[in-house]
């Protein structure tokens, strides 16, 4: 299966704007959804397809997708906004449907 | 709301098989819009996609893992299940259940709500 490659970590001062990205040949085909997890919990959906949010989600976030790289944005970036964020799309290589975690990068707000 | 929610020994012995189930609370496993899947996650390391099942039985797995696992659906108990066998160390991690919800024409998939998570020791 192919890969989904993130940065392993970035920072951002607070209120400020990051943006996380997630980059693999298999996002030329289908969209990336995102999580978030804090350390102890499960992880939770924060962005799926175009740009859509789950109910619950705050309107910070948003996603967006060129070529073989999806993004993730967090524009107003708040101190509970610390925590991993990991993207998964299905995988375009083979011929039955496999899905893909990304490497995951860990957000600090500072 | 829906919830899930995992159950099964905490601890297994290498070699052996690591039976989960997820039991499905507050909607129906027999929803033809969902599959339901098995995601784990070794301590301190990152997120990988097991395998998901429709409620149908049509099952998929991750290509890594396909010779080990087996994932299976009880409609009537509204619950779904994995099994990996001949487990090492290298199956430790927390396993979670999740409904997956795939969009075929829209070209998007995603997991949502999760499970807590419960944890799984392969150790003799």
């Amino acid at each position: 299966s192919s890969e989904l490659t993130q940065d392993p970590a970035v920072s951002v001062a607070l209120g400020q704007t990051v943006r996380i990205t997630c980059q693999g040949d298999s996002l030329r085909s289908y969209y990336a959804s995102w999580y978030q997890q804090k350390p102890g919990q499960a992880p939770v959906l924060v962005i799926y397809g175009k740009n859509n949010r789950p109910s619950g989600i705050p309107d910070r976030f948003s996603g967006s997708s060129s070529g073989n790289t999806a993004s993730l944005t967090i524009t107003g970036a708040q101190a509970e906004d610390e925590a991993d964020y990991y993207c998964n799309s299905r995988d375009s290589s083979g011929n039955h449907p496999d899905y893909v975690f990304g490497t995951g990068t860990k957000v600090t707000v500072l | 709301q829906l919830q899930l929610q995992e159950s099964g020994p905490g601890l297994v012995k290498p070699s052996e098989t690591l039976s989960l189930t997820c039991t499905v609370s507050g909607g129906s496993i027999s929803s033809s819009s969902y599959y339901w899947g098995w995601i784990r996650q070794p301590p301190g390391k990152g997120l990988e996609w097991i395998g998901s099942i429709y409620y149908s039985g049509s099952t998929y797995y991750n290509p890594s893992l396909k010779s080990r696992v087996t994932i299976s659906v009880d409609t009537s108990k509204n619950q779904f299940s994995l099994k990996l066998s001949s487990v090492t160390a290298a199956d430790t991690a927390v396993y979670y259940c999740a409904r997956h919800t795939v969009v075929v024409p829209a070209a998007m998939s995603w997991f949502d709500p999760w499970g807590q998570g419960t944890l799984v020791t392969v150790s003799s």
